[in-house]
Parts: C-alpha cells; structure tokens; sequence
C-alpha cells in the first residue's frame, strides 16, 4: 500500500515554463487536494476535489489548474511559472470529506529561476 | 484576519516540562478539528483529533471550546523527539481544510 506518491520530489524551472506535479493515491479515497507550503509558513489550499469530475478552487489557486479523471489521481499544472511559485508542494487524500483525516505526500520541492 | 491563528512561537523547553499551544478559528460553521505534527521538511502527519469532550492520547491533551472558537494541545513529560511544528487544522463540511501557521517547538536536554 504506497499512500499517496507525489513526482517529482524536486524540480527547477524557469519562468514562463510550464509542468505538472503529480499525485496519486491507491486507498480509494473520496477527497484529494493540493497545498502549498513557504517558508515559515502554514499550508495554504491551492485546489481540491471531492471526488472524480468535481474541482473546486482553494485559497491561492491563481496560476494553477487540476483536474480529476480518475479517484486516484490529481495533477497539480502550472501554467506560466513564476518565481513567486517557488514553494514546496504537498497533495493530500482523505476517505471523505466528512471524515476529513489527511493523508499526505512527501512533497515535490519547486524552484522557480 | 486568518482563519485560523497559532501563538506563533517558538517554544524552547527542557525535557521533561509541560507546554499547551493554542488555536482559534474564525469560522463558526467549522465542523472538525485537528493537531498535526511536522517535522523539518517533512510531510504533516496527524497527531490526533480534538473533541468537544477533550481527549488525551498519553502525554497529548486536546481541547476544544466551540463557543470561543479556541483549541488547545498540552503536552506533559516533554521529550527531545517531541522536538517539531505543531500544526492546528480546522475543517468545514465540504472538506476545505485550513491550516494554522504552526508553532515551533524545540525541547533541549
């Protein structure tokens, strides 16, 4: 049972260049979600989904977009990268949005140049 | 103001002695409550639910006052791999789950 697998674990980009993060979980879980996380800070919703089909935008969700195919898998896409992205990512699950007890991944480290 | 705030730290202890973090939440229609636990760099991992009653999990306390919108952790007996940042969570029935900015704690021999 691997959890949630988040890749890459690190990444540099250049601004204006485009990727996607991945993050997939094998426990059947409902409710997936992405965070980001600055230095000294707490994690900040970016997007998140309730289910296969359904997204809904977070806190900071701006230069970001998801979607959600499948119940196992979130991809987490940046667009147009910008410094002000550098961060460290985290996807987390949960079995449902009522028994909303996070799982998460180990993170993918970005930096922007 | 944030949804959620945190005493924002750090606290440096010596092994052995008591500390209580606290937590308010600005969101009346906030329907469960949690501590998690992050070490340097690492991924959150939940330390334990918090309710209405109270609960405890060995040298953890957990508290949440609904009417004033406050929730506390207690930790007793403290030890060097207590030593991370105490993240407090508060979620809504849609599952939005919002995080506090954490408090640092450091526990020295």
């Amino acid at each position: 049972n691997a959890g949630v697998t988040q890749t890459p674990k690190f990444q540099v980009l250049k601004t204006g260049q485009s990727m996607t993060l991945q993050c997939a979980q094998d426990m059947n879980h409902e409710y997936m979600s992405w965070y980001r996380q600055d230095p000294g800070m707490g994690l900040r919703l970016i997007h998140y989904s309730v289910g296969a089909g359904i997204t809904d935008q977070g806190e900071v969700p701006n230069g970001y977009n998801v979607s959600r195919s499948t119940t196992e898998d979130f991809p987490l896409r940046l667009l147009s990268a910008a410094p002000s992205q550098t961060s460290v990512y985290f996807c987390a699950s949960s079995y449902s949005t009522r028994a909303n007890v996070l799982t998460f991944g180990a993170g993918s480290r970005l930096t922007v140049l | 103001r944030k949804e959620v705030e945190q005493d924002p730290g750090p606290f440096n202890v010596p092994e052995g002695a008591t500390v209580a973090f606290n937590c308010t939440y600005s969101n009346s229609a906030s329907q469960s409550f949690f501590w998690y636990r992050q070490d340097c760099r690492k991924e959150p991992k939940l330390l334990m639910s918090v309710y209405s009653s109270g609960n405890e999990d060995g040298r953890f306390t957990a508290q949440l006052n609904r009417a004033s919108q406050y929730i506390s952790l207690l930790i007793r007996d403290s030890k060097l791999s207590d030593s991370a940042t105490y993240l407090c969570v508060v979620n809504t029935n849609a599952g939005k789950s919002t995080f506090g900015d954490g408090t640092t704690l450091t526990v020295k021999p």
